[in-house]
């Protein structure tokens, strides 16, 4: 079964410090992998999936399948950061459903 | 613009009583999900479907079930609501096949049960 944790529930960082959220998931193929973001009162988001390789506002993520991880950084966080992210495994193929993490609450501070 | 309106964003309900969440979306997308988010859990997939009149349950299915009629609308029914079930209800929609499609997401349904 494939599952995803991410470790921390909640993380506080001031802004201009780097920011990493954490994210490991189990499954023995090749996953598609997400992040997601929810801002306040705002309708949960793409941020970006790893098949892109892009960098949005400033995040990026890299799939290291060694460690089964697929954590989230940014190297100056920003107070516009503050929000709940989501990391998401989708085993590929037909399967259309996505498997979330229980999400981490990241507070940037000023 | 993909959009994803869900009928309601509060609704409360007394126990027992039939409950109805609609979910719409405009961009003639194939699948449809809904999800109940909790606080400390996360998402967790209650049923989706990838065509008209098809469905599967996902991961905590009990106690619901789903309609889709028509491609651009999916139904979620609780026949019969029960307190454990106040929560935030979350719709999305992609398009067909490729697992690495966008989910869009609707605003959310806050149901309470009393």
């Amino acid at each position: 079964a494939q599952r995803v944790t991410q470790p921390e529930k909640l993380l506080s960082v001031f802004k201009g410090a780097p920011v990493e959220l954490k994210c490991n998931y189990s499954y023995s193929g090749s996953p598609e992998l997400f992040w997601y973001v929810q801002y306040s009162r705002q309708r949960l988001q793409l941020l970006l999936r790893h098949i892109s390789r892009e960098s949005i506002k400033g995040f990026t993520a890299d799939l290291n399948k060694g460690e089964t991880s697929f954590h989230l950084k940014k190297p100056f966080a920003q107070e516009e950061d503050s929000a709940m992210y989501y990391c998401a495994l989708n085993s590929g193929g037909s399967n259309y459903k996505l498997t979330f993490g229980k999400g981490t609450l990241l507070t940037v501070n000023p | 613009d993909v959009k994803v309106t869900q009928s309601s964003r509060y609704l409360v309900k007394r126990t027992g009583e039939k409950v109805f969440l609609e979910c719409v979306q405009d961009m003639d997308h194939e699948n449809m999900f809904w999800y109940r988010q909790d606080p400390g859990l996360g998402l967790r997939l209650i049923y989706f479907s990838y065509d008209v009149k098809m469905k599967e349950k996902g991961d905590i299915p009990e106690g619901y079930s789903v309609s889709r009629e028509k491609k651009e609308r999916f139904s979620l029914i609780l026949e019969s609501a029960s307190t454990n079930q106040t929560s935030m209800y979350l719709c999305a929609s992609s398009p067909w096949a490729a697992s690495y499609n966008e989910q869009f997401f609707g605003p959310g349904t806050r149901l309470t049960v009393l």
